[in-house]
């Protein structure tokens, strides 16, 4: 079974500066799907960006990049200039690729953007 | 705008009911799954289905049954509510991967008392 691990329970960031949430997997499968999702007081759950392990160049939606390290397992999400509107719950997800798409997610990191 | 619909944001049931919980997705997803969430264990899967009247077993799935009749609706059901299902329950459905990521419903917050 695949299992989600992030290590940050709560992290917090000044406006305008840069935060690492980190996350890693544990799986024996050789091709996947990794996902940081975002869930904001309303509950909506809104996804943030995605990455294929097939491809080596790690995704980047706008301020938001990860940083995908495949040996070591490890896929961490950077939030560059950080906004009042990023103060949310930030979930790590592992979807297998050949499989019914259901998904294993993480314990989840609450960030809170400070003024 | 496309949606899953979950059909209460809050409910509170007694010990040993029967509850029901439903979703409906407008989308014609194939793909339907349910997860709780709870405060330092994330989101973790009870059940999902990828088609009608087709069912899997999640991570988690005793105490729970499901039931999907038509293709936009998926419902949870439990048995005999317990206090430990206290729980906040998030509906999402998808196409098959890669077609189309997961649309997430707004949540029910179930309380049993």
């Amino acid at each position: 079974a695949q299992t989600v691990t992030q290590s940050q329970p709560e992290m917090s960031v000044q406006e305008a500066e840069t935060v690492t949430l980190s996350c890693t997997y544990d799986t024996s499968e050789s091709n996947y799907y990794l996902f940081w999702y975002k869930q904001p007081p309303s509950r909506q759950m809104i996804l943030v960006i995605r990455q294929e392990a097939y491809k080596q160049q790690n995704a980047t939606e706008n301020r938001f990049s990860v940083n995908f390290q495949k040996a070591a397992k490890s896929f961490s999400l950077k939030i560059s200039d950080s906004q009042l509107g990023d103060t949310a719950m930030y979930f790590c997800a592992f979807m297998k690729h050949a499989g019914n798409n259901d998904m294993r997610f993480g314990a989840g990191t609450r960030l809170t953007v400070k003024p | 705008d496309v949606k899953v619909t979950q059909s209460s944001r809050y409910l509170v049931k007694r010990t040993g009911e029967k509850v029901f919980l439903e979703c409906v997705q407008d989308m014609d997803h194939e793909n339907m799954f349910w997860y709780r969430q709870d405060p330092g264990l994330g989101l973790r899967l009870i059940y999902f289905s990828y088609d009608v009247k087709m069912k899997e077993k999640g991570d988690i799935p005793e105490g729970y049954s499901v039931s999907r009749e038509k293709k936009e609706r998926f419902s949870l059901i439990l048995e005999s509510a317990s206090t430990n299902q206290t729980s906040m329950y998030l509906c999402a459905s998808s196409l098959p991967f890669p077609r189309g990521g997961y649309t997430f419903g707004s949540g029910t917050r179930l309380t049993v008392v």
